[in-house]
């Protein structure tokens, strides 16, 4: 069965501090990974990422993937209490195109 | 539209009671997905659309639960004789599909169900 796993589950930093944020996953036919940020409704769109080892990279916010040992990391540098929020982790298959999540990392920066 | 739009944006029903979410992707996406978010939780896959056809409806946690989508538009999500364990907030997503175009989703703002 196809997972995709975040941690941690929730995070409490201080301003100015650096996250790293995890995602692996197992899944049959890998097509993409893909970060969100979902603040109160609707998430919005980080990066996409689909091959190994290249930096996608947005302000003081960067990911990068290993497809060999299937994860993600999402980097948060000088934290802001803007960047508080739920992240999620999506990983999207080849073939019907279907999208599964991970449970979110809580970031609180106060 | 602009946006994917979702309707009723709040709804509050008696257990047992019929309820039906609808969404209205962005125009030209043919890839609809519906998602269940309950508090404090990730997100649920329920169905996911290609144009009207459902290849996936593997999320669906039960019969009481069916979704359809009509000229490639508008999807609209039914929960019949609905529990308490199916409050939750509905988020509709959609993007385009197929050959280069894949990913991103864009999401509407979702529709919180109560059953009481």
């Amino acid at each position: 069965e196809d997972k995709v796993v975040q941690s941690p589950l929730s995070l409490v930093v201080h301003e100015g501090d650096t996250v790293t944020l995890n995602c692996s996953y197992e899944v049959t036919n890998f097509r993409s990974l893909l970060w969100y940020k979902q603040e109160k409704k609707a998430p919005t769109f980080l990066f996409m990422l689909t091959s190994s080892g290249i930096e996608k990279k947005s302000g003081r916010l960067s990911s990068i993937l290993d497809k060999k040992e299937l994860f993600s990391i999402l980097n948060i540098t000088a934290t802001q209490t803007g960047d508080s929020a739920v992240y999620l982790c999506a990983v999207e298959n080849w073939g019907i195109n279907d999208m599964r999540f991970g449970a979110g990392t809580r970031l609180t920066v106060k | 539209g602009a946006g994917v739009s979702q309707s009723p944006s709040n709804k509050v029903t008696e257990k047992g009671k019929d309820v039906e979410l609808r969404c209205d992707p962005i125009s030209g996406h043919t890839a609809l997905y519906w998602y269940r978010q309950s508090l404090g939780q990730g997100l649920e896959f329920l169905i996911y659309f290609q144009g009207n056809s459902a290849p996936d409806k593997s999320g669906l946690p039960s019969d009481r639960f069916s979704a359809e989508r009509t000229g490639g538009s508008v999807s609209t999500l039914t929960i019949q004789r609905t529990q308490q364990e199916d409050s939750a907030v509905y988020l509709c997503a959609s993007s385009l599909a197929g050959g280069s175009n894949t990913g991103e989703l864009f999401f509407g703002e979702g529709s919180r169900l109560t059953v009481l």
